[in-house]
């Protein structure tokens, strides 16, 4: 595709539901990273790929929270036993590789009720 | 810890006046500092970036100054327009780690 894409765009689940997340990055860029941004923030880091490797998941707030990105092209994000402070918008990036420029995705809107 | 401090949290400028945006870092090992422009309901953009061996870089009307001694970058932009109302982020990334840290945003409103 042109740009990098997510699904659902918006998500409204109920505390202790299980959640995916998913993105699809721009074809032929080898590095993915997934960020959370909490309104009125800054995104912050979760983790990143290198094609399906997954060098750096220092970011990720919990067990709870599992990506993966099993053929290095689309990448899920999925979050356990949602809880309310869950809530906020998930943005991935992808870049040719690692220290090019990274294009951000529109961003799922998560909601934990 | 907030790494990368952005002020101000927001800014009214008036359509032709100049937009100063602030960053200030403490990771003396980040080496590169890049600026995002975000639109209501889309992803961050890459507007500008800069290295830190040089002290300015620029863009058309905008504008990234950066002072390593005092660990501060900033953007401005010149000749400022409605359309380039939005959030700007200022991010800064090592060269040992891919990740951007991010300031908190700055909402800039430029007035007709």
């Amino acid at each position: 595709g042109a740009g990098v894409s997510q699904s659902p765009r918006y998500k409204v689940t109920k505390r202790g539901q299980d959640v995916t997340l998913r993105c699809d990055p721009i074809s032929s860029h080898a590095t993915l990273y997934w960020y959370q941004q909490a309104l009125g923030q800054g995104p912050e880091f979760l983790t990143y790929f290198n094609y399906e490797a997954q060098p750096d998941k220092s970011g990720l707030p919990s067990d709870r929270f599992s990506a993966e990105r099993p053929e290095g092209s689309i990448s899920t994000l999925t979050i356990q036993r949602t809880e309310q402070r869950d809530s906020a918008m998930y943005r991935c990036a992808s870049s040719i590789s690692p220290h090019n420029e990274q294009f951000f995705g529109p961003g799922t809107r998560l909601t934990v009720l | 810890q907030q790494q990368v401090k952005q002020s101000p949290q927001s800014l009214i400028v008036q359509k032709g006046g100049i937009s100063i945006i602030n960053c200030a870092y403490e990771n003396t090992a980040f080496d590169y500092f890049p600026w995002y422009q975000q639109f209501p309901g889309k992803g961050p953009a890459l507007l500008i970036a800069i290295r830190p061996d040089v002290s300015e870089k620029k863009e058309g009307r905008f504008t990234i100054s950066f002072n390593k001694s005092a660990k501060q970058f900033s953007l401005h932009i010149m000749d400022s327009q409605p359309g380039d109302s939005a959030t700007y982020f200022c991010a800064a990334q090592g060269s040992s780690n891919y990740k951007l840290t991010f300031g908190k945003g700055t909402l800039l409103t430029v007035n007709p």
